[in-house]
């Protein structure tokens, strides 16, 4: 199976921040990769799939990028509603695996 | 709007068996598949289980579940069913029922969870 794996694990940032994080496949998964936001207590919300495709009503300071094994979610410019972790996950075929998670403090 | 509605979560010991329930509002039912995402308490996601649309012929199972669990679809009804047997303490955790979309599927819209405990 593709293992899916997330870095950082943790970042602690400020409010105006430019933040990037990184998700690998151990396999090629061409642009088959969603992110996910999931604040405290709630449930996850879709952010990004495709790779690149801005869910429809999500702020345009979240970005992504990449294929194949190397994927980003950035943040242009953190703000404090954005406190949270982030999670991938590829679905080019089962199963359909997460990453383990990035969480954001603030 | 879309609604997802999952019911069915309790305390229940371990080897026993749970119904878990998902009533879906808000769009063509049948024409969608869907899945379920546990997240054990203060860890990650875990895809679990999904289901084609239609008659739900396909369907697909993580290795730590295949074979205790079954998914299933009831499209007049607008809900889709995981049943879990033989359930272990692991097996402890929120569990979403979510809407599936494109082609490959990835989940849009997500339901706010059912709680299972498996303890004795």
């Amino acid at each position: 199976d593709i293992q899916m794996t997330q870095s950082p694990s943790s970042l602690s940032t400020s409010v105006g921040d430019r933040v990037t994080i990184t998700c690998r496949a151990s396999q090629d998964i061409g642009s088959y990769l969603a992110w996910f936001q999931q604040r405290p207590g709630n449930a996850p919300k879709l952010l990004i799939h495709s790779a690149s495709t801005l869910q429809s009503g999500v702020p345009s300071r979240f970005s992504g990028g990449g294929s194949g094994t190397d994927f980003t979610l950035t943040i242009s410019s953190l703000q404090p509603e954005d406190v949270a972790t982030y999670y991938c996950q590829k679905y080019n075929s089962a199963p359909y695996t997460f990453g383990p998670g990035t969480k954001l403090e603030i | 709007e879309v609604q997802l509605l999952e019911s069915g979560g309790d305390l229940v010991q371990p080897g026993g068996s749970l119904r878990l329930s998902c009533a879906a509002s808000g769009f063509t039912f049948a024409n969608y598949a869907m899945t379920w995402v546990r997240q054990a308490p203060g860890k990650g996601l875990e895809w679990v289980s999904s289901i084609s649309n239609g008659d739900g012929y396909n369907t697909y199972y993580a290795n730590s579940v295949g074979g205790r669990f079954s998914i299933s679809r009831d499209n007049s009804k607008n809900t889709v069913v995981l049943q879990m047997d033989s359930l272990r303490a692991e097996d402890t955790a929120v569990y979403y029922c979510a809407k599936l979309k494109g082609n490959p599927w990835f989940v849009d819209i997500w339901g706010q969870g059912t709680l299972v405990t498996v303890s004795s």
